[in-house]
């Protein structure tokens, strides 16, 4: 079983949709969560950062995270072709090192 | 530009040459990673350096494989006697010591095709 679970997809919603994305994880020892958005054949950038447990909000863009279910989420409102992207979560190892989900392939229909 | 750089973004090569990628970090950053990305799924850690110590290789990282930070600035990962199975997206990311997982960055990443 993988440390990082998530549901390759691919997702395809119409524009102006709310996208909820997840990753299931099962190391407890993670602390910090990360949202990346990778477009195709280009390198991950960071979207969005949880530290511990909690809500967090960023314009369109909402992590989510519950320790106790090992269990995180990323929410876009307002959806925009634009956002067509694979989403990859992350958690620290430490000293940075970052394992990551399998990525969900998302598709904004206009 | 400012951000991590890698060459060559693209490199196809026959099965059982040798390659290079080299990774410029973002100047103040002492450490450095290699990830490996395959087709339809998610990076997974090779190795990084802080400064120019190696201080940790993941298993994926066979005997094939090897990088170097000379000093302690670029980075360069060869593989030798490449197999089709090397094929993938090899992407470097840089950061700093005393900061979590959230402030490191990744290159756009070399491409790497083995006929």
């Amino acid at each position: 079983q993988k440390e990082v679970e998530q549901d390759p997809g691919p997702l395809s919603v119409p524009e102006g949709a709310i996208v909820s994305l997840n990753c299931t994880y099962s190391n407890s020892a993670f602390q910090y969560f990360m949202w990346y958005r990778q477009y195709s054949r280009k390198g991950p950038e960071l979207l969005m950062y949880t530290y511990s447990s909690g809500n967090k909000e960023d314009g369109r863009f909402t992590a989510q995270v519950d320790k106790s279910s090992k269990y995180i989420s990323l929410f876009i409102r307002d959806s925009q072709p634009s956002d067509s992207a694979t989403y990859l979560c992350a958690m620290d190892q430490g000293a940075q090192k970052l394992v990551f989900g399998q990525g969900t392939r998302l598709t904004i229909n206009p | 530009d400012t951000g991590v750089s890698q060459d060559p973004r693209h490199k196809i090569t026959k099965r059982g040459q040798n390659v290079t990628f080299r990774c410029d970090p973002i100047s103040e950053h002492n450490r450095l990673y290699w990830y490996r990305q395959t087709l339809g799924q998610g990076p997974e850690f090779l190795t990084y350096f802080q400064n120019e110590a190696q201080l940790e290789k993941s298993r994926l990282l066979s005997d094939r494989f090897s990088a170097e930070r000379p000093k302690g600035s670029f980075s360069t990962l060869e593989i030798q006697r490449t197999e089709q199975g090397d094929s993938a997206m090899y992407l470097c990311a840089s950061g700093r010591t005393g900061t979590a997982g959230n402030t490191i960055y990744f290159g756009e990443g070399s491409w790497l095709t083995v006929v």
